[in-house]
């Protein structure tokens, strides 16, 4: 059962520039959680979405940022015309329905950078 | 709204030595609590969790927590460390009932040294 995938696992974006980062849960999985991972500063929750519905997008920047889970294909974040500050670590996880919905699975993550 | 704390920012150690990272959180409400580790360049693992039933849980890497309900902690304890421990620790905290978005703690760099 392969884990959490996500890619890139790099990505460099010039200012103004839109990045898209692709998150595909684990088989069985239809809660996905969007984080963002900044040095010093611990794990941001971003967003929680099932298939097809935003449940929480409570730690979404109101701009520039949004995020889908299609009923076919992965999740995708998207970020509109970055800036350096849009430079971190962004952090897929998924969990399984039922009670171990509280337990998440984490991907790799994509290290984005913006110059 | 919970909270986790982790007092430690960075706990060094020597190989071999025991370790103790702190997590205490803020609700006396039922909880289920989680230890996460992220090593270098790698994404969060579940570590291990207290959901129900004994306060003691293990991880089959030789980690144990305990949960006290009165103290409102989850501390993550070693008996042992060794080089490969070498890692980022978070704890977190959800509500049974609740969103199953965990609230994390800031984590604790555990830096092992031969």
């Amino acid at each position: 059962n392969a884990g959490v995938m996500q890619n890139p696992r790099h990505l460099v974006r010039r200012r103004g520039q839109e990045a898209r980062l692709r998150c595909s849960p684990m088989k069985g999985h239809s809660h996905v959680y969007w984080y963002r991972q900044l040095p010093e500063e611990g794990l941001k929750f971003m967003v929680y979405l099932q298939k097809e519905n935003i449940i929480d997008e409570s730690g979404m920047p109101k701009e520039r940022f949004s995020a889908e889970f299609p009923k076919e294909g992965p999740s995708i974040l998207r970020i509109q015309q970055v800036v350096r500050g849009d430079s971190a670590a962004y952090f897929c996880a998924s969990s399984p329905p039922g009670l171990s919905s509280y337990e998440q699975y984490f991907g790799p993550g994509t290290r984005l950078t913006v110059t | 709204a919970q909270s986790v704390t982790q007092l430690d920012s960075q706990v060094p150690v020597f190989e071999e030595a025991p370790v103790e990272l702190r997590c205490n959180y803020s609700s006396s409400v039922s909880v289920y609590l989680f230890w996460y580790v992220q090593y270098p360049n790698q994404g969060l693992q579940l570590l291990l969790k207290y959901l129900s039933g004994s306060t003691l849980v293990e991880s089959i890497n030789g980690f144990e927590a305990e949960f006290n309900k009165s103290q409102t902690s989850f501390h993550l304890r070693k008996p042992s460390v060794h080089i490969s421990d070498t890692a980022e620790y978070f704890c977190a905290v959800s509500e049974p009932g609740g969103s199953y978005i965990p609230t994390f703690g800031r984590g604790t760099s555990l830096i092992v040294h031969p």
